[in-house]
């Protein structure tokens, strides 16, 4: 079985563009996370899903948002980049959200 | 609020020596612990984990006790090898929570 699928895995943007991020979880899992790992420190929690709806939110900006479509898949957005958006985004994908995670390898995302 | 906190590295090792990484945690009331590892260039894999109070938790040779009285999730692994060399990051998630709280990592090198 496939694992958790990430797109694009790296990808260059100026201040100010917008990106979309995008995530396939394992089959049959309904809950999708994203988090933001940048370098040298810990991922942090941004947003997860579950049942197509937004279950939870971190202490990110307005410019971050989410959504989970019908397959279960998830796009995050960001807008308005910043220099300090550049990090690698994780997603995780679990049964049920508070089951055990998944992880794919990430989206790198440089804004420069 | 709920917090992680992990040695700092990088651990740098020969191969067969033995492993302890230190991770403590602060939380209002009783969390699940982790530990991920995350390999060059990939994302995150769960290496183990413990829900409740002296579980041990083991994979692959590295193991890590829930110490509610220390409030600790140390790993070890007594004989390292050169494949183990990656970073290590100590996780918790609260009952009925939905996110993943890291520590910041650490790196860990294994020379043959």
């Amino acid at each position: 079985d496939a694992g958790v699928t990430q797109s694009p895995t790296h990808l260059i943007k100026t201040r100010g563009q917008q990106v979309t991020l995008r995530c396939s979880p394992i089959s049959g899992h309904k809950s999708v996370s994203w988090y933001q790992q940048v370098l040298g420190q810990g991922p942090q929690f941004i947003f997860q899903y579950y049942e197509k709806e937004e279950r939870g939110r971190g202490n990110f900006p307005d410019r971050f948002s989410a959504r989970q479509f019908p397959n279960y898949s998830s796009e995050l957005n960001v807008n308005a980049l910043l220099l300090g958006d550049s990090a690698l985004y994780l997603c995780a994908s679990s049964f049920q959200g508070d089951t055990e995670a998944f992880f794919g390898q990430g989206t790198r995302l440089t804004v420069v | 609020g709920n917090s992680v906190t992990q040695m700092e590295g990088p651990v740098t090792l020969s191969e067969e020596a033995f492993l302890t990484i230190n991770c403590t945690y602060t939380a209002t009331g009783y969390p699940s612990l982790f530990w991920y590892v995350q390999y060059p260039g990939e994302g995150l894999q769960l290496l183990l984990k413990a829900t409740k109070a002296d579980d041990k938790g083991s994979n692959k040779g590295f193991e890590a006790t829930y110490r509610k009285e220390t409030t600790s999730f140390h790993l070890e692994k007594g004989s390292v090898q050169v494949s183990d060399s990656a970073v290590y990051f100590c996780a918790l998630m609260m009952d009925s929570s939905y996110k993943l709280i890291f520590g910041g990592g650490t790196r860990l090198l294994v020379r043959p």
